[in-house]
């Protein structure tokens, strides 16, 4: 099974400003990599796939990169909706598919 | 519009069943891979199953043998027949429908869940 690891657990940002979210993998996922958004009583929504693909709607202040084992969601100039918990998963190598623990994007 | 809505929750005695039941709306299950992720309360999410092409079903470990996944193309839904049922799969259960090629997939369209409560 790959582990999925997400840091930090909990962020800290200011509107406005930038935060940048990791993710690493047990071992290498290729690219197979997918972010969620999710907010209070609310079912996620997917944000990026492909490690970098914008899904349909998200907008362009969201962006993904990485590869293999390391990968990063930033989020450019933090709107107030922004402020939710974020999931990586990995669908290259199933199953199981596998989710990371979240990160918490609070207000500073 | 895609629309995916949840039903069947509710509370359980462990060792009891529950089917939940997945109507989709703006495109056809049978046409697609589907799967059902879970969220126990204050956690992150697990994936539990999925049912693919030619109803090849998949299941994690811990659920295995006491899950059922499966799909009605007359009514256009998702099932997951859970039997055998334990306090620790009480959980938000969603169902999700699967984008990409083959094995590469990720979920793009989610339902708001249903709620599984397993206690005596």
């Amino acid at each position: 099974e790959i582990v999925m690891t997400q840091s930090p657990a909990t962020l800290s940002v200011s509107p406005g400003e930038r935060a940048t979210l990791s993710c690493r993998a047990s071992q290498s996922v290729s690219r197979n990599l997918a972010w969620y958004q999710q907010k209070p009583g609310q079912a996620p929504r997917l944000l990026i796939y492909g490690a970098s693909s914008r899904a349909t709607g998200i907008p362009a202040r969201f962006s993904g990169s990485g590869s293999g084992t390391e990968f990063t969601l930033t989020i450019g100039s933090l709107q107030s909706e922004d402020f939710a918990v974020y999931y990586c998963q990995q669908y290259n190598s199933w199953p199981p598919m596998t989710f990371g623990q979240g990160t918490k994007l609070e207000i500073k | 519009e895609v629309q995916l809505v949840e039903s069947g929750g509710g509370l359980v005695q462990p060792g009891g069943s529950l089917r939940l039941s997945c109507a989709a709306s703006g495109f056809t299950v049978s046409g697609n891979h589907m799967s059902w992720v879970r969220q126990a309360p204050g956690k992150g999410l697990e994936w539990v199953s999925s049912i693919y092409s030619g109803d090849s079903t998949y299941y994690a470990d811990s659920v295995k043998g006491r899950f059922t996944i499966s799909r009605d193309t007359s009514k256009n839904t998702l099932y997951l027949q859970m039997n055998s049922l334990r306090a620790e799969d009480t959980a938000m259960y969603f169902c999700a429908r699967d984008d990409g090629i083959g094995t590469i997939v990720w979920f793009d369209y989610w339902g708001q869940g249903t709620l599984v409560t397993v206690s005596s």
